[in-house]
């Protein structure tokens, strides 16, 4: 079965940096990929996702890249702010016409923004 | 709130017992997935529904847990003889397919503790 390894685990970064948050998939039939935050005690939300027929997608300061050769995407969020703070999980999966299969995510990235 | 829901929040059961969880997907969506997330891991994907029919199944979903949607709109999970090992965050999240793509919504959970 697939496989989604992710890394940090923890990611720590001052406001209004950077941060980029890595996954890599095992099963080469994958062809979805979303990212969801998770915030202490709440329920996953969709912030982004991608499919493998494109290489990259933004919306405002997130962004994720994916490489099918390499079998890794990778979630970018720019000029960070406090709210950005949380649990952030990458997954994958098939897709067809029918709709998803379900969801491997990896472990999960604590993301904190200090202030 | 027109957002998955799931009933109960909360549940203390005994070892031994057995449990049943809700979920209510959201109006239309003919996708239902249920998931298994422990302290400081991703979800697990355990089962999923296409209206009635139950697709697929993970190796994780023993002979003790079984999932039903009778109706093709809301779905229960059961757990017979629980084990210490199944306190979790059980979640449930829909999707409609093919016109509303692959998005996968969560409900808050249920937080199972067995004593």
């Amino acid at each position: 079965g697939e496989n989604v390894e992710q890394h940090p685990s923890t990611l720590s970064v001052q406001e209004g940096d950077s941060a980029v948050i890595k996954c890599t998939y095992s099963d080469s039939a994958s062809n979805y990929f979303p990212w969801y935050k998770q915030e202490l005690g709440k329920r996953p939300q969709l912030i982004i996702d991608i499919r493998s027929n494109v290489g990259e997608k933004k919306d405002q300061r997130i962004a994720v890249t994916l490489n099918k050769t390499a079998k890794h995407f990778s979630l970018h969020i720019t000029e960070t702010q406090p709210e950005d703070s949380a649990v952030y999980f990458c997954a994958a999966s098939i897709f067809y016409v029918g709709g998803a299969d379900g969801l491997t995510f990896g472990k999960g990235t604590h993301l904190i923004i200090q202030p | 709130d027109t957002g998955v829901s799931q009933d109960p929040r909360h549940k203390i059961t005994k070892r031994g017992q057995n449990v049943t969880f809700r979920c209510d997907p959201i109006s239309e969506h003919n996708r239902l997935y249920w998931y298994r997330q422990t302290l400081g891991q991703g979800p697990e994907f355990l089962t999923y529904f296409q209206n009635e029919a139950q697709l697929e199944k993970s190796r994780l979903l023993s002979d003790r847990f079984s999932a039903e949607r009778p109706k093709g709109s809301f779905s229960t999970l059961e757990i017979q003889r629980t084990e210490q090992g199944d306190s979790a965050m059980y979640l449930c999240a829909s999707s409609l397919t093919p016109t509303g793509g692959e998005t996968q919504y969560f409900g808050p959970g249920t937080r199972l503790l067995v004593l």
